[in-house]
C-alpha cells in the first residue's frame, strides 16, 4: 500500500523567511503532484513533476523530485502573506490511470 | 486552466435520505473523473474512479452500494449517497482527467446529514 507522508504538517513563519515542505512517498511512482487548498475551497494545481531530478518553479514556490530517495520538496523563498494555504503533495499509484495518494497537507500560515 | 463544477456546492439532508451531487467537465470530455473525500482538517481520500459507459472502480473500503457512482456521458458524473446518515457529513470532491498528467478539480460539495 502506498503510503505519502508530509513534513511538517504546520508551519508557522513570517514573511520574508524560507522554508521547506518535504513530501515522502512509500513505492516507486515516476508522477507526483502539488496541490495548494485554501480553507474552504477545492485544490489548485501548482505542480507535476514527471521525471528524477525535476524541478519547476512559479514565483515564490520551487518544487523538486527525487525518484530514488522517493522525496519531493516544496521550497518557500521569501514568503508572504497570500502563500498562506494547506498544501498536499499527492502520488500517482500506478503506471496506467491516476489514482492518486494524498499526504496529510501542510497548513502554512506566514505571519507578517 | 479547465473548468469543472459541481452541484450543489451546499447540501443539508435529514439522516436516511439520499443526495445526489453532480459533477461536470464544462470544456473537455473526460473520460475518467474521480471522487474524492475530505474530512475536516484531513487529507483527500480517493473513494472511486469513475468510467464513462462502465461501471465504476471503488476504493477498499468505500461501500458502492451506498456511494452510487453513474457516469453517463463524457461530461458528467454523479455521486448519489444514499441513506445518509451524520457521519457521511463531509466536502466531497470530484475531479475530471484530461489526460495522464492531468486532472481538474471541482470547486467541491459539502454535506451536512442531521
Amino acid at each position: 500500500e502506498l503510503k505519502v507522508e508530509q513534513n511538517p504538517l504546520f508551519l508557522s513563519m513570517q514573511e520574508g523567511k524560507n522554508y521547506t515542505i518535504y513530501c515522502n512517498y512509500s513505492t516507486t511512482s515516476d508522477r507526483l503532484y502539488w496541490y495548494r487548498q485554501d480553507p474552504g475551497k477545492s485544490l489548485e494545481s501548482l505542480f507535476v513533476l514527471l521525471s528524477n531530478g525535476a524541478v519547476k518553479q512559479e514565483g515564490r514556490l520551487m518544487a523538486s523530485l527525487d525518484t530514488k530517495a522517493r522525496l519531493s520538496t516544496l521550497h518557500i523563498t521569501a514568503a508572504v502573506h497570500d502563500l498562506s494555504a494547506t498544501y498536499f503533495c499527492a502520488v500517482d499509484r500506478e503506471t496506467s490511470g491516476s489514482r492518486l495518494t494524498f499526504g496529510e497537507g501542510t497548513q502554512l500560515t506566514v505571519n507578517p | 486552466g479547465a473548468v469543472v463544477s459541481q452541484h450543489p456546492s451546499r447540501v443539508i439532508c435529514k439522516s436516511g435520505t439520499s443526495v445526489k451531487i453532480e459533477c461536470r467537465s464544462l470544456d473537455f470530455q473526460a473520460t475518467t473523473m474521480f471522487w474524492y473525500r475530505q474530512f475536516p482538517k484531513q487529507s483527500l481520500m480517493l473513494m472511486a474512479t469513475s468510467n464513462e459507459g462502465s461501471k465504476a472502480t471503488y476504493e477498499q473500503g468505500v461501500e458502492k452500494d451506498k456511494f452510487l457512482i453513474n457516469h453517463a456521458s463524457l461530461t458528467l458524473s454523479t455521486l448519489t449517497v444514499t441513506s445518509a446518515h451524520p457521519e457521511d457529513s463531509s466536502f466531497y470532491i470530484c475531479s475530471a482527467q484530461l489526460h495522464r498528467d492531468t486532472q481538474y478539480f471541482g470547486p467541491g460539495t459539502r454535506l451536512t446529514v442531521l
